[in-house]
Formats: structure tokens, C-alpha cells, sequence
């Protein structure tokens, strides 16, 4: 168990639709990544953020937006869904990234689009 | 751009049957590289972190090892339970830039450990 907590594990919705998938890091843990994988891309990295603030961005598309909380939770929001969004989500954290710790992954969501 | 390449796609062992596994990589600057097994329906698990040329890090029957252009994990008399995929990353030396954080990952390379 890495200590980071994603929720749903599934989530299976229409085109056009909205989601938000939820992420609680690691205790103590004070950034948070969020990343894309599918069969065809491999693990992409979408967004990080660091105690509440945003840090990088990697090839986030515009329909897809992301915060951290004061309680260092966070959410990526996926709008306008279309068939392509089909992957797995993954949320990691870690404590300082200029420290270069590694980064603890959650076991994902999987998003199903029909 | 960073760029992580592993080989192979996929390798079949037998139990006992020792290999390597290679990641090839391309950055401006390496921060740190990282492996990674990732079981089917779970997140990537934390192996190890090689920050130089030269270093060696070891956990149970895995041994990872570093050079300027590539990383070697390598499985010594592997059992079952050892099948996963194995995924490389790298973290390069931008930090204050765009990528700051971000992990680029190889495709993997599927392990089977037949008994």
C-alpha cells in the first residue's frame, strides 16, 4: 500500500460528460502529479502541483483542469469527455520534488467512456 | 525532451533463469532515474533511484545499475511472483522550468517468470 488514495477506482460515463477524480496523497506529502496512461501513450504526465500551487504542466489538454486543497487533497476534472479520454488515471505524491524523492503512486481510476 | 527507451517489449524466463532488462535515455541533464513495477489493475510501485553513473542499488533478486546512457535492472533466479511490468522514468535537470516534477516514463517491459 503506497498511502495515496484514489477515488472511484471506476468511473464508466458518456461523451460530452464531466468528471473529477479525487486524490489524497501520502501523509506529509506536500505534491501531487497527476498522470495519464493508456496502451497506445504509456504513463504521460498531466499536471503537478506543490502545497496548493502549480508547479508543471505537461500535455494537459484544455478540457482537463486540475487543484490542490488546503488539505493537500486534489482533483483533476475531466470535461467534455470524448471516446479518446478512455485511460487509466493515476495520481502520485511525494514530499519535496527538489529534494528528487521519489514519487508514490495511488492505484488509480479507471475511466471508461461510451 | 527526455526521451526513456526500454527493451524488451516483453521477456519470457524460467524460474531460476537470470537477466537484464535495459532502459536507454535521453536528457539534458539527469536529475535522477528511476524503476518501477507496475502489477496488473495497480499503480507503479517504487523499485529504486540512481542519481549517477556508476551506481548500484539492490533490493531482494534485483539489482540496478547506471551508466551515462542507460540503466540495466537486473533479475537474478527470478521466481513467479517476480511477473510484472517493469517501467524506467526519468527525471531531467529543469527544475524552474515547465517539466519541473515530471517523470518521463519508457513503455515498460512485461516480465513472465514461468515455473
Amino acid at each position: 500500500d503506497s498511502g495515496v488514495t484514489q477515488t472511484p477506482k471506476h468511473l464508466i460515463t458518456a461523451t460530452g460528460q464531466r468528471v473529477t477524480l479525487r486524490c489524497s496523497p501520502r501523509s506529509g506529502d506536500l505534491s501531487v502529479y497527476w498522470y495519464q496512461q493508456s496502451l497506445d501513450q504509456g504513463l504521460q504526465f498531466l499536471i503537478h502541483y506543490y502545497n496548493g500551487e502549480e508547479r508543471a504542466k505537461g500535455n494537459i489538454l484544455e478540457r482537463f483542469s486540475a487543484q490542490q486543497f488546503p488539505d493537500l487533497h486534489s482533483e483533476l476534472n475531466l470535461s467534455s469527455l470524448e471516446l479518446g479520454d478512455s485511460a487509466l488515471y493515476f495520481c502520485a505524491s511525494s514530499a519535496l520534488p527538489d529534494r528528487n524523492q521519489p514519487q508514490h503512486f495511488g492505484d488509480g481510476t479507471r475511466l471508461s467512456i461510451l | 525532451e527526455d526521451q526513456v527507451t526500454q527493451s524488451p517489449e516483453a521477456l519470457r524466463l524460467q524460474e531460476g533463469e537470470s537477466s537484464s532488462l535495459n532502459c536507454s535515455y535521453t536528457v539534458s541533464g539527469l536529475r535522477g532515474l528511476f524503476w518501477y513495477r507496475q502489477d496488473p489493475g495497480k499503480g507503479p510501485e517504487f523499485l529504486f533511484t540512481l542519481y549517477s553513473a556508476g551506481e548500484e542499488k539492490e533490493k531482494e533478486r534485483l539489482k540496478a545499475t547506471l551508466t551515462k546512457k542507460e540503466s540495466f535492472l537486473h533479475i537474478t533466479a527470478p521466481k513467479p511472483e517476480d511477473s510484472a511490468t517493469y517501467l524506467c522514468a526519468v527525471r531531467s535537470n529543469n527544475a524552474g522550468g515547465t517539466s519541473y516534477g515530471k517523470l518521463t516514463f519508457g513503455q515498460g517491459t512485461i516480465l513472465t517468470v514461468h515455473p
